[in-house]
């Protein structure tokens, strides 16, 4: 089946400094990838999406300066959360599906911010 | 707007037993529903979806779900749990022709022994 990584699995930063996460497409061309937000014991939040070359479309409520997301080829997107804070930690996950085809989740990176 | 709804925060079983998970919906015309599962630190697999068709669909891992539009409902049912089965399940409900769906807020399967 389709396969999505990302990387890192887990990162730990310090207040004020940027961390980007990969989301990678191992064996498929993604037209579309999305970014969720997962807070313990808590149902997944989209955050954005994003298409091949394009600008990516942000949910309501989520800063996009914040979040700068960028989706450069058909196998990898982007999640850079800058200037990260510790209300920024969370468990960050990717999916990314082909045309209307099912979507395929990467395995999640998990953000600490101390 | 659509919207998920899984009544059961928890549920236990003890392995082999039968299983039901529910899952109601919100959204005014034919829903695009799905199940995932998502292990301890993993990210989402999904188990079965229903686009048309047969309301009772069959999943991996011996899993199904069955439609029912008069009750707006997407029960997962497996009918011998095993210990590997305890993860936490999500239910989603999408729209339109994007597909892109609005998850409940799971529940968490355990497992006895």
């Amino acid at each position: 089946g389709a396969v999505v990584s990302q990387h890192p699995s887990w990162v730990i930063c310090k207040s004020g400094t940027s961390v980007k996460i990969e989301c990678r497409s191992l064996d498929f061309q993604a037209t579309t990838m999305f970014w969720y937000r997962q807070f313990p014991k808590q149902s997944l939040m989209l955050m954005a999406t994003s298409n091949e070359g394009s600008k990516a479309t942000y949910e309501q409520g989520v800063e996009k300066d914040k979040f700068l997301i960028n989706h450069a080829s058909l196998t990898l997107s982007t999640l850079t959360v800058t200037s990260a804070h510790p209300e920024d930690s969370s468990f960050y996950i990717c999916s990314a599906k082909q045309g209307k085809e099912t979507q395929y989740f990467g395995p999640g990176t998990r953000l600490l911010v101390l | 707007a659509q919207s998920v709804t899984q009544p059961d925060i928890h549920i236990t079983v003890s392995e082999g037993a039968s299983l039901e998970l529910r899952c109601n919906y919100s959204y005014g015309a034919t829903p695009y529903l799905f199940w995932y599962v998502q292990s301890p630190g993993q990210g989402l697999q999904l188990l079965l979806k229903y686009f048309s068709g047969d309301t009772l669909v069959q999943g991996i891992k011996g899993f199904e779900a069955e439609f029912k539009r008069s009750q707006s409902s997407f029960n997962l049912r497996k009918p011998s749990v095993h210990w590997s089965d305890a993860a936490e399940y999500f239910c989603a409900v999408g729209s339109g022709g994007s597909y892109i769906p609005t998850f409940g807020r799971g529940t968490s399967l355990i497992v006895h022994p």
